[in-house]
């Protein structure tokens, strides 16, 4: 069975400063990784995603994320968050062969200062 | 506009009362699922469905049910809620393989009481 663990529940930073959200997965075999947001009161939308190549992988308003296949890890980075940045952020991860089982992480809410 | 309508969006009911909670997504994907988010516990799968007429048990299947006759349409039916069912729901769909984003719908807010 897969499972994903995201370490911190709930981050609190300023304006400018770095985020790191940690996410660790469980599966044996070959598997898809994802990163969700909900912004406050919107839909949960992709924020990126890797499934094979580069295992650094930018996505949308300058996040990135490094799957590190040794570590099990996918973890979430900014350099600069913004306020507009505050939100909750879901890990999830799909298994190639079951491609329909989708998994996610408990979430982390992150809380940007202005 | 691409997209996945769930209705109702907000729904207070009684336990044992009977209720669907509608979705449909117009992009003609293959996959849709359903979830629930519970604070503290993330998004749990209920269902999914990787076709019209095939449809198979998430992580927590118990006291729902869904059906898939046709591509756009996957509704969650809760024959006799209970308190422990109110959750916020979302439906997603995508277009298949396990590489795909999925897209979601805006929630339901189910309260049981």
């Amino acid at each position: 069975a897969q499972s994903v663990s995201q370490h911190n529940h709930h981050v609190i930073l300023s304006e400018a400063a770095s985020l790191e959200l940690g996410c660790n997965y469980s599966y044996g075999g070959t598997v898809n990784l994802f990163w969700y947001v909900q912004y406050p009161g919107q839909h949960l939308q992709l924020l990126l995603k890797y499934f094979s190549g580069d295992p650094l992988v930018k996505g949308i308003k300058g996040f990135e994320a490094e799957f590190i296949k040794s570590k099990f890890s996918f973890n979430l980075r900014k350099p600069s968050v913004q306020w507009s940045d505050t939100a909750e952020y879901f890990c999830a991860v799909k298994a190639n062969t079951n491609a329909g089982k989708s998994t996610f992480g408990d979430g982390t809410t992150l809380t940007v200062k202005p | 506009e691409a997209q996945v309508t769930q209705n109702p969006r907000y729904l207070i009911t009684v336990t044992g009362k009977k209720l669907t909670v509608t979705c449909s997504q117009n992009m003609n994907h293959e996959y849709m699922s359903w979830y629930r988010q519970d604070p503290g516990l993330g998004l749990r799968q209920i269902y999914y469905s990787m076709n019209v007429e095939v449809t198979d048990k998430g992580d927590v299947p118990e006291g729902y049910k869904v059906s898939r006759k046709e591509k756009r349409n996957f509704p969650l039916i809760l024959e006799s809620p209970s308190p422990n069912q109110t959750s916020l729901y979302f439906c997603a769909s995508s277009p298949r393989t396990s590489t795909d984003t999925q897209y979601f719908g805006p929630g339901t807010r189910l309260t049981v009481l």
